[in-house]
């Protein structure tokens, strides 16, 4: 399996406060990526990163920014947080273009 | 953009009994292919993957999908499943970009497997 770690695994949040989300990955691979899940949607992309602090917006990122200091780290933050927000949040990473593997995930709930 | 789509939402099979999971594509070229499995709780595994060339590839756990270009279609094929295929399964597209930079998946709505004894 693939070195990626998602930190915490579940967490419950009242609106309006601040959440972090934390990936890390022991493969050294150059791009990283978060994504929701949510019922009926699949998975749907919501920021991604091509290398250290360069990263971009994905289909869903409205409500939601990431940072990238360091290459085996991408943060997740909802700035504030909405009851819309309540999701499974998946963190993946790759070499490329290619296949991408895929952290345990992180339960959120916004209550 | 490229879409995808998954047209069974659920589909159920008696155990022993042969399987196939459609996806279709719409993307102006071909783009990378894929099948993830998700158990329940669990994150997703990558099943198996199209780039290029052999239009039929295998995967893990006995399965197999055919790219047919003509149909932009990547069905996941198993000739005979056990009850612990029971799972969600996704198809997902990938492009890559000028450069050979890369950006996210687009994913199908996925198909929930049921297997019956």
């Amino acid at each position: 399996d693939a070195g990626i770690t998602q930190s915490p695994r579940h967490k419950v949040t009242e609106t309006g406060t601040p959440v972090t989300l934390r990936c890390h990955q022991t493969e050294n691979h150059r791009y990283m990526y978060w994504y929701r899940q949510d019922p009926g949607h699949g998975l749907r992309l919501i920021h991604y990163s091509y290398g250290v602090k360069d990263t971009d917006k994905g289909e869903v990122s409205d409500g939601y920014s990431v940072s990238r200091s360091k290459t085996e780290d991408f943060l997740l933050t909802l700035e504030s947080a909405t009851s819309s927000q309540t999701s499974v949040y998946f963190c993946a990473i790759s070499a490329g273009a290619r296949e991408q593997y895929f952290g345990p995930g992180t339960r959120l709930t916004v209550t | 953009a490229q879409s995808v789509t998954q047209p069974d939402i659920h589909i159920t099979v008696s155990e022993g009994a042969s399987l196939e999971l459609r996806c279709n594509y719409s993307y102006g070229a071909t783009p990378y292919l894929f099948w993830y499995v998700q158990s329940p709780g669990q994150g997703l595994q990558l099943l198996l993957k199209y780039f290029s060339g052999d239009t039929l590839v295998q995967g893990i756990k006995g399965f197999e999908a055919e790219f047919k270009r003509s149909q932009s279609s990547f069905n996941l094929r198993k000739p005979s499943v056990h009850w612990s295929d029971a799972a969600e399964y996704f198809c997902a597209v990938g492009v890559e970009l000028v450069g050979g930079g890369a950006d996210g998946l687009t994913f199908g709505k996925g198909t929930h497997l049921i297997i019956q004894p």
